[in-house]
């Protein structure tokens, strides 16, 4: 069974700030990661898929990275806001199939 | 645009009566999947289905029940309510890879 790791559990950080959160995993034979955004009380936003194939994918202010060999993958975020306090989930297929494992998650807060 | 809803949002109920909740989608995904958040815990899986007709267990199944008649619906039946199932319970679709989420679901079973 695919574990995935997240730490920290939460990071609190002053504003325009750069994020840098971490996600790993112990299958590395992934087919692709999935970054995450959960904001109170609702569901999850999807963010960023990234392919087994490539190393980076960006939108906007993230960008995450992809090392299979490592079983890491890492989301950043550019010039933290306010409006960046969530918690963020990353979560990777169970082997060779389309269902997810999630991590816990990151809980962030970005402090005006 | 296209979407997946959930309904009810919110929804208190008892001990051994049966609960249904309704997940829909409007983009013609073949995969869609339940799953439940709790502190703690995280998200885990509770059924999925790849197509009409098609349902599979997840992690923990147990006490839950799906049936896929359409692409567009994906209902998640409670047999007999535990308060032990008192969670969020969330649906989601995918065409490929990239799954998308309902808004949620609150149950609360007294």
């Amino acid at each position: 069974k695919q574990e995935v790791t997240q730490i920290p559990a939460a990071l609190s950080v002053p504003e325009g700030e750069n994020l840098v959160l971490n996600c790993s995993f112990t299958d590395s034979a992934i087919y692709n990661l999935q970054w995450f955004r959960q904001d109170p009380g609702k569901g999850l936003t999807s963010l960023l898929l990234i392919q087994s194939s490539q190393r980076e994918q960006t939108s906007g202010r993230l960008n995450a990275s992809l090392d299979k060999s490592s079983g890491r993958s890492t989301l950043y975020i550019a010039a933290s806001q306010p409006g960046d306090s969530a918690t963020y989930l990353c979560a990777v297929p169970f082997s060779n199939d389309y269902k997810l494992s999630f991590g816990a998650g990151t809980t962030v807060t970005v402090r005006a | 645009d296209a979407e997946i809803t959930q309904s009810p949002r919110h929804k208190i109920t008892e001990t051994g009566r049966q609960v249904t909740l309704a997940c829909h989608q409007t983009w013609n995904h073949n995969n869609m999947f339940w799953y439940r958040q709790d502190l703690g815990h995280g998200l885990r899986l509770i059924h999925y289905s790849y197509g009409v007709h098609d349902t599979n267990k997840g992690e923990v199944s147990d006490g839950y029940s799906v049936s896929r008649s359409n692409t567009e619906d994906l209902p998640l039946t409670l047999e007999s309510a535990a308060s032990s199932q008192t969670s969020v319970y969330f649906c989601a679709s995918s065409y490929l890879d990239e799954q998308f989420f309902g808004p949620g679901t609150r149950l609360t079973v007294l």
